[in-house]
């Protein structure tokens, strides 16, 4: 079965701190990945997406990810964090006309 | 162009009472997921809708729930005689097609259900 794996659940870092979150993800085949944000008490949105081409993704707010086909990976990451990064990040996965299947999430704190 | 709205917000329900969660798609878009986040874990995949057909319906508990999407109007998820397991924070996110890849999906707000 599909599945996607987040390897942390909580971070804390302080600001201006690098971060990077972990991802990887089952499947076989074209797969396109994405990496959502929830600021407390919002809902989901979109940070990057992944779809074919450069595996070097860039999204909003200062976030990349990169694909790595042979690691069945797609970690996030941005270089200098600030204190409004606070939030939950997902890192979501979807084979061709399979449903969006989220991993477990990420829980980042930036201490100001 | 009014995002996914979902209501209510927040719900409040007994045990045993009947939920009802109710989800407007963004203009132009026919497929209507819902995903279940209870507290501590990631978002859960309950069921993808096009209009007037469930696509897939793997994640839905086999008893108490349902989902549809009708020809007119909002898709709504029905929970039956409410559990304190059924706390949890609902979303509902649409996109314009289904099976093509490069439609990410749009988010609601989600309803919040607390059990009581």
């Amino acid at each position: 079965a599909q599945s996607v794996s987040q390897h942390n659940h909580h971070v804390i870092l302080s600001e201006a701190a690098s971060l990077e979150l972990g991802c990887n993800y089952s499947y076989g085949g074209t797969v396109n990945l994405f990496w959502y944000v929830q600021y407390p008490g919002q809902h989901l949105q979109l940070l990057l997406k992944y779809f074919s081409g450069d595996p070097l993704v860039k999204g909003i707010k200062g976030f990349e990810a990169e694909f790595i086909k042979s690691k069945f990976s797609f970690n996030l990451r941005k270089p200098s964090v600030q204190w409004s990064d606070t939030a939950e990040y997902f890192c979501a996965a979807k084979a061709a006309g399979n449903k969006l299947t989220f991993g477990g999430g990420t829980r980042v704190l930036v201490k100001p | 162009n009014a995002g996914v709205m979902q209501n209510p917000r927040h719900l409040v329900r007994r045990r045993g009472q009947e939920a009802r969660l109710r989800c407007s798609p963004m203009k132009g878009h026919s497929h209507v997921y819902w995903y279940r986040q209870l507290p501590e874990e990631g978002l859960k995949f309950m069921v993808y809708l096009q209009k007037e057909n469930i696509i897939d319906e793997s994640g839905m508990p086999k008893e108490r729930f349902s989902a549809e999407f009708p020809k007119e109007g909002p898709s709504i998820l029905r929970i039956q005689q409410v559990v304190r397991g059924d706390s949890a924070a609902y979303f509902c996110a649409s996109s314009p097609t289904g099976g093509a890849n490069n439609s990410p999906l749009h988010f609601g707000n989600g309803t919040r259900l607390t059990v009581t």
